[in-house]
């Protein structure tokens, strides 16, 4: 397998414009997350899926912030309308539903928005 | 609720000597706990975890991580640091409950040469 895939590796857009970042996770995984990393904040989650049911979105930090999974294969986070303080690196994590197994995170999407 | 600490922001060793990062966890019941690293530009890589049985489990890399129920720890260790282990390293625990992964602030490490 691949690995937890996401794209883009780079998003620069201006403020105002709809954001979206796009998460492949591993076959076979069926929890999902999506998180967030700052200098300022660390490592935020954001939310969390299950079986491509959203599980618990409190990390979202505003509704401006939506995700989806149509599938067990892809997710999406968009971000609409975003700001210069959306500016971030953003992770896409996935695990098998035994709770002793890790996370597999992607290689991130840096966000900056100007 | 479920939560893990690491004291130290930075840590910073000579190449060649032994290495500890710090980590301390509270959770109910028996924990899962996990140790990451993060190279710059790069996501979070699994080093190693806790489930139950020996107190020191072994990792990728030379890493090994010593748990200590006593005292809620379960400190990342390597007994020769070298230059390229110099990266963000994060505690995290798993809930039980929600299966959430709760992790630390990180822990930079500078391996000096």
């Amino acid at each position: 397998d691949a690995g937890v895939i996401q794209s883009p590796r780079h998003e620069v857009t201006e403020m105002g414009q709809e954001v979206t970042l796009r998460c492949k996770p591993i076959s076979g995984h069926d929890y999902l997350f999506w998180y967030r990393q700052t200098m300022m904040r660390g490592l935020e989650l954001l939310i969390y899926f299950n079986n491509n049911v959203p599980i618990d979105d409190s990390g979202m930090p505003e509704d401006r912030f939506s995700a989806k999974m149509p599938n067990a294969s892809f997710s999406t986070l968009k971000i609409q309308p975003s700001e210069p303080r959306d500016s971030a690196v953003y992770f896409c994590a996935s695990s098998l539903s035994i709770p002793n197994t890790e996370a597999f995170f992607g290689q991130g999407t840096r966000l900056t928005v100007v | 609720a479920q939560s893990v600490a690491q004291p130290e922001d930075q840590v910073n060793v000579a190449e060649g000597n032994p290495l500890t990062v710090k980590c301390t966890y509270s959770v109910s019941g028996n924990p899962y706990l996990f140790w990451y690293v993060q190279y710059p530009n790069r996501g979070l890589q699994f080093l190693l975890k806790y489930i139950t049985g020996d107190n020191l489990v072994k990792g990728s890399y030379g890493f090994e991580a010593e748990f200590n129920k006593s005292q809620t720890s379960f400190h990342l260790k390597k007994p020769s640091a070298l230059v390229s282990d110099s990266a963000l390293y994060f505690c995290a625990v798993r809930d039980r409950g929600t299966y959430k992964y709760i992790f630390g602030t990180g822990t930079r490490l500078k391996v000096l040469a």
